[in-house]
Parts: structure tokens; sequence; C-alpha cells
């Protein structure tokens, strides 16, 4: 079954304590992305990546990190979390970025 | 960056009663999609119309794109409660990536 699987659905956490948030999909897509999604906001893009080891910055990049050393995986991380960045994130692939995109089921994270 | 706009930003209906929702957008694109969330899940693409087409259908979904007025429309025909969802457009304004708009969150009820 074609899918994007996240991981972990949920996470409370604290301040400064690194976390990464896993993303893999199983569709050999070029194109991976994250999202995050605030109430009133809509999803904004956060980091998008074309290929291995090509990633390039979306709307709201600070203060998280990505990397692509494989097709398949593309983990989010977060090196010091605040409570700003507490929201629903997802990930998503997709052929070419132009084109329709898989989303995850979404990682709720909260953010003390 | 630039985002479609989707309006209304909340519908609700009856059953059996068609949803028609519009989203607008402001640079030129090489195709327009939309999208289903159902609450607190990933989206999921519905359908995908290109800027050389103006219609486009799929089951009870109906999608015009007017690339004149930089605008489309989504029409659910005969809304049954499992409709129930937010709906977003999707633009590559940017080039390499899709623009979502905020949604429209449609409530159906039986």
């Amino acid at each position: 079954e074609a899918q994007v699987t996240q991981n972990p659905r949920y996470l409370i956490t604290v301040t400064g304590k690194k976390l990464t948030v896993t993303c893999s999909q199983n569709m050999n897509h070029e194109y991976m992305s994250w999202y995050r999604q605030d109430p009133g906001l809509g999803l904004r893009q956060i980091y998008y990546s074309m290929n291995v080891e090509v990633t390039d910055k979306g709307d709201v990049p600070e203060g998280y990190k990505v990397s692509r050393k494989e097709k398949r995986n593309f983990p989010l991380i977060l090196e010091s979390p605040s409570p700003n960045q507490t929201s629903l994130y997802f990930c998503a692939s997709g052929e070419q970025g132009r084109q329709p995109q898989h989303f995850g089921d979404g990682t709720r994270l909260s953010i003390l | 960056s630039q985002q479609g706009e989707e309006d209304p930003q909340a519908l609700s209906i009856q059953e059996g009663e068609n949803a028609t929702m519009n989203c607008s957008y402001k640079t030129s694109i090489n195709n327009l999609q939309w999208y289903r969330q159902n609450s607190g899940r990933g989206l999921v693409h519905l359908i995908l119309i290109r800027s050389n087409e103006r219609e486009k259908h799929s089951g009870r979904l109906r999608v015009t794109l007017d690339t004149s007025k930089k605008s489309s429309s989504l029409l659910i025909t005969a809304s049954r409660a499992a409709d129930t969802a937010s709906y977003f457009c999707a633009t590559d304004q940017a080039g390499t990536a899709l623009i979502f708009g905020k949604g429209t969150t449609l409530s159906v009820s039986s």
C-alpha cells in the first residue's frame, strides 16, 4: 500500500529538548516536504527536498532542520524546541513538487 | 509566499444539497489542485486541473478553472455526511512546490 508514515503521531515534550520526527515513503518519490498546520494560518511549508541530498527552505524554516540522505526518508529535526513550535506537522511526498502529494497522518507536537 | 484563498471559510448544508467553494490566486499557474482533510488527518488529493483546462469531473466532484479571473471552484453534488471535511486548494505559484490556501470547512448534516 502506498503510504507516507510519520512517527511519532503525538508528542508532548519540554522546551529545549531536541526531537526528531521521522517520515518515510514507499512510493519512490523524489519530492518530499514538511508542513505545519495552525488554526487560521492553513498549511505552511517548512522545508522541502527535490531529491537525495537536495533540501530547500520553505516559508517557515526557522528553528527546524532536515536531511535527505536516502530517497525514502526525510526527518524533521527540532534542535531546541520552543512553545511556538507547538503545532500539527505533516510530511508529504510526490513525484515532483507540482504534482499531487501524498500526506502522512500528521504528528501533533506540544512543547511546554 | 502568496497563497490561494478559499471562500467561504465555512459552509453548512443539508445532505443532498450541492456545495460550492471557491479559490482565488494571484499569479500564473501550471496547475491547481484540490485536497480534502478529515478532522486531524492528512490531506488527500482529490483532483488536479491544468491551466489549459476549464473544467474537470471526478465522480460527484466538478472543478472549474478561470485563468483570466485567477479563480477556481469546487462543486460537490448531492452532498453526504461523509463529505464533512476541510477542503484546500493548492497552486504551483512557487514553481517547484505547492502553496496551500487556508481551506473551507464543510459541514453536511443529515
